[in-house]
């Protein structure tokens, strides 16, 4: 497999525009996970979906910050408008049934920078 | 809720010395514990995991960890590092439902 797929590697826009980050998990795997890594705030969990379900989005910093997973083999993380705070590196995972103690597979991560 | 505490930011270590990296965790239910490594500009990679059995856990690399449950801790150990170990390990606690809490991560920096 090739494991998780992001797009894009690497995205600098200005502010206010809009930003789409996509995601394609692993073959079979049921729950998908978006995380968001700074310096100052670590790794941080946005949101997660199980069964192309957003089961928990309490990481969503703001109305600005929106994600969908249309079927099971695609999800977007979209963030309109962008702001300079925004700048991070935004990882996917995804997985086989969490709840038995499966881990977790992550993408490359999209660096995101806001000018 | 479940936390996840990891001590060290940082910890410089010479090539070929063992290493330690400290993990305690706090919950009310029983855990599934995790070590991640993350190396420069890549995504996140499981080094272990402990379920249940045995509290000693191996792992890729030559790292292991050992689950403590009644110092609540999940340690991260190798006897001998190489400079390819630098990089940045998170300690995770998962609830046994589908979230991962993961610790701020230590940097490993190993040096010749």
């Amino acid at each position: 497999d090739a494991g998780v797929i992001q797009s894009p590697r690497h995205e600098v826009t200005e502010m206010g525009q809009e930003v789409t980050l996509r995601c394609k998990p692993i073959s079979g795997h049921n729950s998908l996970f978006w995380y968001r890594q700074t310096m100052m705030r670590g790794l941080e969990l946005l949101i997660y979906f199980n069964n192309n379900v957003p089961i928990d989005d309490s990481g969503m910093p703001e109305d600005r910050f929106s994600a969908k997973m249309p079927n099971a083999s695609f999800s977007t993380l979209k963030i309109q408008p962008s702001e300079p705070r925004d700048s991070a590196v935004y990882f996917c995972a995804s997985s086989l049934d969490p709840s038995q103690g499966r881990e977790q597979y992550f993408g490359p991560g999209t660096r995101l920078t806001v000018t | 809720a479940q936390s996840v505490t990891q001590l060290d930011s940082q910890v410089p270590v010479f090539e070929e010395a063992p290493v330690e990296l400290r993990c305690n965790y706090s919950s009310s239910v029983s855990v599934y514990l995790f070590w991640y490594v993350q190396y420069p500009n890549q995504g996140l990679q499981l080094l272990l995991k402990y379920l249940s059995g045995s509290t000693l856990v191996k792992g890729i690399n030559g790292f292991e960890a050992e689950f403590n449950k009644s110092q609540t801790s999940f340690h991260l150990r190798k006897p001998s590092v190489h400079i390819s170990d630098t990089a940045e390990y998170f300690c995770a606690v998962s609830d046994g439902f589908q979230k991962l809490v993961f610790g701020t991560g230590t940097r490993l920096l190993v040096s010749p």
